[in-house]
């Protein structure tokens, strides 16, 4: 069955960049959207965007200006870079896999906490 | 962005008690609609799709319906294992977004 393991640093400071990759067992990156899901105890499940083995894209319009969404075909890997983080960047980090057709998240890797602090 | 608003926040029930938990969108999202089940430290568990279409493996206790804007999802017979957060999430458009959460409680 498929599973998705998240990983990076668990503390990135203020203003620095945020880089989690997420990498993708019993399927291909080929073959599905991938999205990063982020939660908050305050702002709870925050959709950060989607990328596709074709190098499309989608990103929250809350986020866009800041993250970077990226497939490595050749590690089966995801990554997500989010840059001039600040304290409101804490949280937990999902990467999920997302269906075409719904556009529904049917797997998640177990998440990553990330905490934002100098 | 759509809003999607979840009501209660919290339930209390017990074993064997139907429950239904409420979800509204801010805008029409036809059957865009998906559940979830979050249990604490792990990730949200896909539950159910399109509305009301129950992902594979799902017990037949789990069940959603409605569209447009107000949608449910019903658990006829709780068990022990369904103790846990749900949450909506809408489908039909970027940004996807959640509903905060319903926390059922023992």
């Amino acid at each position: 069955q498929v599973q998705l393991q998240e990983s990076g640093p668990g503390l990135v400071k203020p203003s620095e960049t945020l880089s989690l990759t997420c990498t993708v067992s019993n399927e291909s990156v080929s073959d599905y959207y991938w999205s990063w899901i982020r939660q908050t105890p305050g702002k709870g499940l925050e959709w950060i965007g989607y990328v596709y083995h074709s190098g499309a894209t989608d990103y929250s319009p809350s986020l866009k200006s800041r993250v970077t969404l990226s497939i490595d075909r050749s590690k089966n890997q995801v990554s997500l870079n989010l840059n001039s983080v600040t304290t409101a960047d804490t949280a937990v980090y999902f990467c999920a896999r997302r269906r075409v057709v719904p556009a529904a998240f049917d797997v998640w890797g177990q998440g990553t906490m990330v905490t934002v602090s100098s | 962005d759509i809003q999607m608003t979840q009501s209660p926040s919290s339930l209390s029930a017990s074993v064997g008690d139907r429950v239904t938990i409420a979800c509204r969108a801010s805008q029409n999202v036809n059957f865009h609609l998906n559940w979830y089940q979050q249990k604490p430290g792990k990730a949200p568990k896909f539950l159910i799709y399109a509305g009301s279409t129950l992902q594979s493996g799902v017990p037949s206790r789990f069940s959603g319906s409605g569209s447009g804007t107000d949608f449910t999802l019903t658990i006829s017979s709780l068990q022990p294992e369904d103790f846990a957060t749900y949450y909506c999430q809408q489908s039909l458009t970027t940004p996807y977004t959640f509903g905060q959460g319903t926390q059922l409680e023992i």
